[in-house]
């Protein structure tokens, strides 16, 4: 079992959607918790951060955290096409290396 | 600002030649650089860690002979794979960290697809 799992998707959704991207994970020590997003032949780019439970806004972005249920989401409000990107979660518990989601391929139709 | 840039974006060999990848830091310190592979539909998988100055720290199962690490400046790091083979290509991808900032922030570079023939 990987350490951290997320569906590769894709995921089509409609311009203005609400999306939900998510990923779960085994280890319980992970104490923060990143997103990531990337563009075709780009390197990813940070989005978000959490340390430990709980919600962050930003934005049309929400992170949240459910470490009880060792599942972590990523919300995007009012989705547009320039979102569409392969997001990437990312996790780590010692400050030393990040373990990564394979990735979520988004896909906003206008 | 936190730009990375990568060179060569894209490169060929043949089997059995080295090829050298370039991650630069262009308007920011980097005390530390971090080399990925990413395979289609998987995980950024963390080869190394360099340290300016320092040797390369490398993952288990990565071939410190076979692939070098140089970090001789705050701004420049080198990737070299040697004697490359079909199974080393991939996407390289490398990242940074500013000076004084924190080991998640991490800023990445464009990448550099490598295929060996």
């Amino acid at each position: 079992q990987k350490e951290v799992e997320q569906d590769p998707g894709p995921l089509s959704v409609p311009e203005g959607a609400i999306v939900s991207l998510n990923c779960t994970y085994s280890n319980s020590a992970f104490q923060y918790f990143m997103w990531y997003r990337q563009y075709s032949r780009k390197g990813p780019e940070l989005l978000m951060y959490t340390y430990s439970s709980g919600n962050k806004e930003d934005g049309r972005f929400t992170a949240q955290v459910d470490k009880s249920s060792k599942y972590i989401s990523l919300f995007i409000r009012d989705s547009q096409p320039s979102d569409s990107a392969t997001y990437l979660c990312a996790m780590d518990d010692s400050g030393y290396q990040l373990i990564w989601g394979a990735g979520t391929k988004l896909i906003i139709k206008p | 600002g936190a730009v990375v840039s990568q060179h060569p974006s894209w490169v060929i060999c043949k089997s059995g030649t080295s090829v050298k990848i370039e991650c630069r830091s262009l308007d920011f310190q980097a005390t530390t650089m971090f080399w990925y592979r990413q395979f289609p539909k998987q995980s950024l998988m963390l080869m190394a860690t360099s340290n300016e100055g320092s040797k390369a720290t490398y993952e288990q199962g990565v071939e410190k002979d076979k692939f070098l690490i140089n970090h001789a400046s705050l701004t420049l790091s080198t990737l070299t794979v040697t004697s490359a083979h079909p199974e080393d290509s991939s996407f390289y991808i490398c990242s940074a960290t500013l000076a004084g900032g924190t080991f998640y922030e991490q800023y990445f570079g464009p990448g550099t697809r490598l295929t060996v023939t």
